[in-house]
């Protein structure tokens, strides 16, 4: 069964830039786009936006543009969600999801990755 | 952005209990709503797809209802790996939103 397998924890400081990375673990993503879903501590989810990997397209929340970059890899096996100028509220579990077209859900899932962001 | 408003925020319940969570879209989302269970420390999992569709291998005592504006998921007859956060999600207009979750408890 295709999962979703995410890189690890990451600590970083206010300012900097972390890229979480998301491999589909049969090296074939089964749906068209991945999503991305963060988690603050205790609270509820929020999107973030997606990634169509086989044309390089894009779409972040416009809470997110200008600080957001989602990339994939050139075998279209990996994507990568790059997030900027970190700051304390950012501290959470990113999620890469993905988006099944014909039911319109979230059938599968990363395991997630945490960010910590402290000084 | 479509406000996704689920109550209750917890219910305590017991073994066997029949158990109903509630989902408000702040607009008409026609049947595009899913819903998630989430285990501390896991991701969340796909129950119910297109307001009343059972995900492929999700037991049978789970159910959805609704459309346009007003949701519920029903657990027939509560098991203890049911004890987890549910979330409700639309995907009628991006962006896609979640409701806050509601913890079932023991």
């Amino acid at each position: 069964q295709v999962q979703l397998v995410q890189s690890g924890a990451e600590v970083k400081k206010p300012g900097a830039s972390v890229k979480v990375s998301c491999k589909a673990s049969g090296d074939t993503f089964t749906g068209d786009y991945i999503h991305w879903v963060r988690q603050a501590p205790g609270q509820g989810l929020e999107w973030m936006g997606w990634i169509h990997p086989k044309s390089g397209g894009t779409k972040p929340v416009q809470k997110f543009q200008g600080r957001v970059t989602m990339t994939r890899d050139t075998s279209i096996t990996t994507v990568y969600m790059e997030l900027s100028r970190l700051t304390s509220d950012d501290t959470a579990v990113y999620f890469c999801a993905n988006f099944d077209s014909h039911i319109y859900a979230f059938d599968l899932w990363g395991q997630g990755t945490l960010v910590t962001v402290s000084s | 952005d479509i406000q996704m408003t689920q109550s209750p925020s917890s219910v305590s319940a017991s073994v066997g209990d029949r158990v109903t969570i509630t989902c408000r879209a702040s607009q008409d989302i026609s049947s595009w709503l899913a819903w998630y269970q989430q285990k501390p420390g896991g991701a969340p999992k796909l129950l119910i797809y297109a307001a009343s569709s059972l995900q492929r291998g999700v037991p049978s005592r789970f159910s959805g209802s609704g459309s346009g504006t007003d949701f519920t998921l029903s657990i027939s007859s509560l098991q203890p790996e049911d004890f987890a956060t549910y979330f409700c999600q639309q995907a009628d207009t991006s962006p896609w939103t979640f409701g806050q979750g509601t913890k079932v408890e023991i």
